[in-house]
């Protein structure tokens, strides 16, 4: 039982870039959520969905997109990086009933 | 809005001393409260987590926690502090509507607590 596993661990792109931020879970969890992490400011939620097919923004969305079409995919695409990207992403799921998030490992990105 | 306030940004206790990290929420209706830690270049772990009944919540690794309604307030403690407890720590309520009570986590700041032998 894997968790939540995301890739790239490290990521450096350059201002202008594409890229996507892989996460899957194993544990059949209903929801799922990005967030990103900057010193000083917490977690902040980017973007969040409640099954296959759903999602929404979070406090934080713009410069990212995603998508479910799987249960266990949530993956998060930044359209043209910009150094205020710069950051440690980190995905979670939760079940849909009750329970906490279990977070994945993180991916630290870096816009140069 | 929903926020939550975490007031100390670093502590610094001695090994075995006790710990108390405040955390203050804002939000209307009854919360879903969270505990998390996190080490040094690793993801999140959940501590514990506050849904409804008994206010003191028991966690892992020897922590818990009180809900304190009428102070808007879920600090976590731990009677004796362990070196292996440095770590950032974050409290999180649970926001958004959703079959399982919420659906996303808003965190606070972070609380960075430092172990001194």
């Amino acid at each position: 039982n894997a968790g939540v596993t995301q890739t790239p661990k490290f990521q450096v792109l350059k201002t202008g870039q594409s890229m996507t931020l892989q996460c899957a879970q194993d544990m059949n969890h209903e929801y799922m959520s990005w967030y990103r992490q900057d010193p000083g400011m917490g977690l902040r939620l980017i973007h969040y969905s409640v099954g296959a097919g759903i999602t929404d923004q979070g406090e934080v969305p713009n410069g990212y997109n995603v998508s479910r079409s799987t249960t266990e995919d949530f993956p998060l695409r930044l359209l043209s990086a910009a150094p205020s990207q710069t950051s440690v992403y980190f995905c979670a799921s939760k079940p849909g009933t009750g329970g906490g998030y279990t977070f994945g490992s993180g991916t630290r990105l870096t816009v140069v | 809005a929903q926020s939550v306030t975490q007031p100390d940004i670093h502590i610094t206790v001695s090994e075995g001393a006790s710990l108390e990290l405040r955390c203050n929420y804002s939000y209307g209706a009854t919360p879903y409260l969270f505990w998390y830690v996190q080490s040094p270049g690793q993801g999140l772990q959940l501590l514990l987590k506050y849904f409804s009944g008994d206010t003191l919540v028991q966690g892992i690794k020897g922590f818990e926690a009180e809900f304190k309604r009428s102070q808007s307030s879920f600090n976590l403690r731990k009677p004796s502090v362990h070196w292996s407890d440095a770590a950032e720590y974050f409290c999180a309520v649970g926001a958004g509507q959703g079959s399982g009570g919420y659906n996303k986590l808003i965190f606070g700041a972070g609380t960075r607590l430092a172990v001194h032998p």
